[in-house]
């Protein structure tokens, strides 16, 4: 089945690390991918991970993939104000020739001075 | 190089019209998505085109409809509106060899009063 899901809501300091926690239940993902929602905007690609791969750097973001327990986290190091938006995970998924992405509901990153 | 864009922005109609959501995919790619988002939900599949065939189709009613031209810009047509049609309509456009990683546009925000 597909079904993707996240915490709703996390908070942290400015200069912290933030944590963002996934859980998707389509083993047959090729891909799963971090996105980027500010308020009234569209989704910005921020990352992804091929799904034989188990970790991920690119500057400040890393992922991490627990392809048995069908986990994915992104970390951002350093987390600055500018980071406050909505967080969501996708996998990418073929449906006969189509190739779809599954969201989960998001993750509203608060990062406070 | 320009990311994808739509039109128009903002919109608002009444039950029982219909509506037409633009989208041009950033240049040389072939392929358009179109996703609905309902506020506080992550984006839900509707439709994939490449070169011109859809591609695949997501569990929306047949009065969600779509084409794509030959310079591989796309509409996205609703008919007889519901307030339930209410949402941000996103378009994302991805390279003819890796489909799965899409980059979204803007959106449109459609409001059904």
């Amino acid at each position: 089945g597909e079904d993707v899901e996240q915490s709703l809501f996390l908070s942290v300091r400015e200069g912290d690390s933030s944590v963002i926690n996934c859980t998707y239940t389509d083993s047959s993902s090729t891909y799963l991918y971090w996105y980027k929602q500010e308020p009234g905007a569209g989704l910005q690609l921020l990352t992804y991970i091929f799904s034989n791969m188990d970790m991920k750097q690119d500057q400040r973001l890393t992922v991490l993939l627990n392809k048995k327990d069908k986990h994915l986290s992104l970390r951002i190091a350093d987390t600055q104000t500018g980071d406050s938006a909505i967080y969501f995970c996708a996998e990418s998924l073929h449906t006969g020739t189509a190739s779809k992405l599954t969201f989960g509901t998001g993750t509203r990153l608060q990062v406070t001075l | 190089d320009a990311g994808v864009t739509q039109s128009p922005t903002h919109l608002i109609k009444t039950r029982g019209q219909h509506v037409t959501l633009r989208c041009s995919p950033i240049s040389g790619h072939k392929s358009v998505s179109w996703y609905q988002q309902v506020l506080g939900q992550g984006p839900q599949f509707i439709f994939q085109y490449y070169e011109k065939e859809e591609r695949g189709r997501g569990n929306f009613p047949d009065r969600f409809s779509a084409r794509q031209f030959p310079n591989y810009s796309s509409e996205l047509n609703v008919n007889a509106l519901l307030l339930g049609d209410s949402a941000l309509y996103l378009c994302a456009s991805s390279w003819e060899g890796r489909q799965e990683t899409q980059y979204f546009g803007p959106g449109t925000r459609l409001l059904v009063l």
